[in-house]
């Protein structure tokens, strides 16, 4: 079944800027049936959804993230990428990718933990 | 866009049930049929319960169930059992591809 993976520094410094990788198996990013998300979870807290970038190249992001958020593809090594510049202590998270099929996500990766401190 | 309103808790004895309110705007809830539920146990990845208001995945149980009036969804748990206590998220598709999140309510099987 289709799995998805979440790597990426666990720190990073404030002003600096985060960047993860969610690696798909058991299915292809190629297929085009699904778009690719990146949600994230203040410790505690809710979930804020961030953006999705569908296989060829095309991308949507939450308004209040859209001008510090980057989402790319890789679609020869089926993965995908997120980047966030400028952080603060308010991007503390964690993070997690996921599938979505319209506008649910129907599979989400574990999640990695992601702290904004000097 | 701001999120959905969820109360914080909402409690019930094994074997009763237990609604979950989510209430939005016309412009997310209101608007579309469009609308997820997601539980999450401590530590884990939330899971897909209910999509486009009131449909279930394959291998969710039928004691879930949701539905939508107006700008309110609401989940249903029925018969509800001691793995059912966690944390309940809605979601609802909010325009221009746009998905937003309810702040989540904690469920307790007393």
């Amino acid at each position: 079944q289709v799995r998805l993976q979440e790597s990426g520094p666990g720190l990073v410094r404030p002003s600096q800027t985060l960047s993860l990788t969610c690696t798909v198996s058991g299915g292809s990013i190629s297929s085009g049936d699904y778009y690719w998300s990146w949600i994230r979870q203040d410790p505690g807290r809710g979930l804020e959804w961030i953006g999705y970038i569908y296989y060829d190249g095309s991308t949507n992001y939450n308004p209040s993230l859209k001008s510090r958020v980057t989402i790319s593809v890789d679609t020869s090594k089926n993965l995908f990428s997120l980047k966030v510049i400028s952080v603060t202590a308010a991007d503390t998270a964690v993070y997690y990718c996921a599938r979505e099929a319209g506008s649910d996500f129907d599979i989400w990766g574990q999640g990695t933990l992601v702290t904004v401190s000097s | 866009q701001s999120a959905l309103t969820q109360p914080p808790s909402a409690s019930g004895s094994p074997g009763q049930s237990v609604t979950i309110s989510c209430t939005g705007t016309s412009s997310d809830v209101g608007g579309y049929n469009y609308v997820s539920w997601y539980q999450q146990h401590p530590g884990e990845a939330p899971k897909l319960m209910i999509y486009d208001v009131s449909k279930r995945p394959s291998g969710v149980p039928d004691r879930f169930s949701g539905s939508k009036s107006g700008n309110t969804a609401s989940l249903t748990v029925s018969g509800l059992q001691a793995e059912d206590e966690a944390d309940y998220y809605c979601s609802s598709y909010a325009g221009d591809n746009n998905v937003v999140f309810g702040g989540g309510t904690k469920l307790t099987v007393v």
